[in-house]
């Protein structure tokens, strides 16, 4: 149980255009889910929090219109990363809250933008 | 707010020998910590948990200690083996199943 999955894995696009990142819980319902960004040999920095039928809270520092967040359903929220550009490339994870105070985390996307 | 101290940054062990990582968290209000281990280029798994109704914590060779006075826990991996060779993180709640992340520790074990 407890397993969320991620799509793409990979995604190379050009610098420019938006690439949009699925995060899907598929054994059960998350009211919450979280989106952090990771750069190599790093800790995972949390970027916002997505609530299912409300805005997601964006970090300190996150721009909320270039990482836009869609939490439309109990079963996935989605981080569109708009006009992207080299800067952006890194590995995006996802998690979803589970029973009390768990997070499991999706399998994460490597992002490059050429 | 919660800050949480992860140390040391990368560790290395002989194979059988013990591993212990540290962290320390500021606000003592937190109930719930956990640990994950992030093999390269995968997902973070989370290995074990405490609450903070029990001081310690074990599942086969992996044990977690909590120090509510002095507001740190520690993960202890005894035996360890080559496949226990990862990043792991310890995390502290801030707000519901919201955490901090630790920096992380490189863990490898040495055949």
């Amino acid at each position: 149980g407890a397993v969320v999955s991620q799509h793409p894995s990979r995604v190379i696009c050009k610098s420019g255009t938006s690439v949009k990142i699925e995060c899907r819980s598929l054994d059960f319902q998350a009211t919450t889910m979280f989106w952090y960004r990771q750069f190599p040999k790093k800790s995972l920095m949390l970027m916002a929090t997505s609530n299912e039928g409300s805005k997601a809270t964006y970090e300190q520092g996150v721009e909320k219109d270039k990482f836009l967040i869609n939490h439309a359903s109990l079963t996935l929220s989605t981080l569109t990363v708009t006009s992207a550009h080299p800067e952006d490339s890194s590995f995006y994870i996802c998690s979803a809250g589970g029973r009390a105070d768990t997070q499991y985390f999706g399998p994460g996307t490597r992002l490059t933008v050429l | 707010g919660e800050n949480v101290e992860q140390h040391p940054s990368t560790l290395s062990v002989q194979e059988g020998d013990s591993a212990v990582i540290k962290c320390t968290y500021s606000d003592s209000a937190s109930n719930y910590f956990p640990w994950y281990k992030q093999e390269l280029g995968k997902r973070p798994q989370l290995i074990i948990d405490i609450r903070s109704n029990v001081g310690e914590k074990k599942d086969q060779r992996i044990a977690v200690t909590l120090n509510k006075t002095a507001k740190h826990f520690s993960l202890h991996i005894t035996e360890t083996q080559p496949e226990d060779s990862a990043v792991y993180f310890c995390a502290a709640p801030i707000v519901g199943n919201q955490f901090y992340f630790g920096t992380g520790t490189s863990l490898t074990v040495i055949p």
